[in-house]
């Protein structure tokens, strides 16, 4: 079966300008989650969809950040205007309502300079 | 809160055996997992608990003790290949499912 599919896999903005990132679960999976990962560090959960309902987004910056999962399949993540601390890698992660692992797409290496 | 704590780095020879260790205190508990991460690549799957003792899977094995908030990863028969970032993982709610992971432990596998 194919993997977590994101886009596009590196993306250099300035500071102030805005950056979408694309993620395509693998099929037939309900639960999809954004992960931020600074170099050095674990994934940290940003957003947690099951479906195209919204189950937890507390550690979410709203004031810059959103995400959208409008059919319950793919999902942007966006970021507007970017900070320089926001350089990270962002990684996509779905499960199926039965299984506990999760699966991780190759994430999306975002440099703000 | 939660805090999930590992060690930053290890180093081990090829063919040895390796245990890395992870403590962890959570609001609630549902499951531990261990993630392999090689440099520049996605995190994949090794192995979850969620009942005390210890689960084996080839040359890597698992351990947790709820009682204790504390969990080991055992890799027997190192490769060069497993020189990799090791994360440790708790979920704390099965209804959220999502995962707070710990800083990870980077293993170097020295010939």
């Amino acid at each position: 079966e194919a993997g977590v599919a994101q886009s596009p896999r590196y993306k250099i903005i300035e500071k102030r300008q805005s950056v979408a990132f694309w993620c395509n679960p693998i099929s037939g999976h309900a639960t999809l989650y954004w992960y931020q990962q600074i170099l050095g560090q674990g994934p940290k959960l940003l957003i947690q969809f099951q479906n195209n309902g919204v189950v937890d987004d507390s550690q979410l910056p709203k004031d810059r950040f959103s995400a959208e999962r409008l059919k319950g399949v793919d999902s942007t993540l966006k970021i507007q205007p970017a900070k320089l601390e926001d350089s990270a890698v962002y990684l996509c992660a779905s499960s199926s309502l039965r299984a506990d692992e999760q699966f991780f797409g190759p994430g999306t290496r975002l440099t703000v300079l | 809160g939660q805090n999930i704590d590992q060690p930053t780095e290890m180093t081990a020879t090829e063919g040895a055996i390796v245990q890395i260790n992870c403590t962890y205190q959570t609001s609630g508990f549902n499951g531990l997992f261990w993630y392999q991460q090689h440099a520049g690549e996605a995190p994949t799957f090794l192995s979850y608990n969620v009942l005390d003792g210890l689960e084996e899977k080839g040359r890597f094995s698992s351990f947790l003790s709820r009682s204790k908030g504390y969990s080991y990863l055992l890799l027997k028969e190192l490769q060069m290949k497993d020189s990799a970032s090791y994360l440790c993982a708790v979920r704390a709610d099965t209804g959220r499912r999502a995962l707070t992971f710990g800083s990870g432990t980077r293993l170097q596998v020295q010939p």
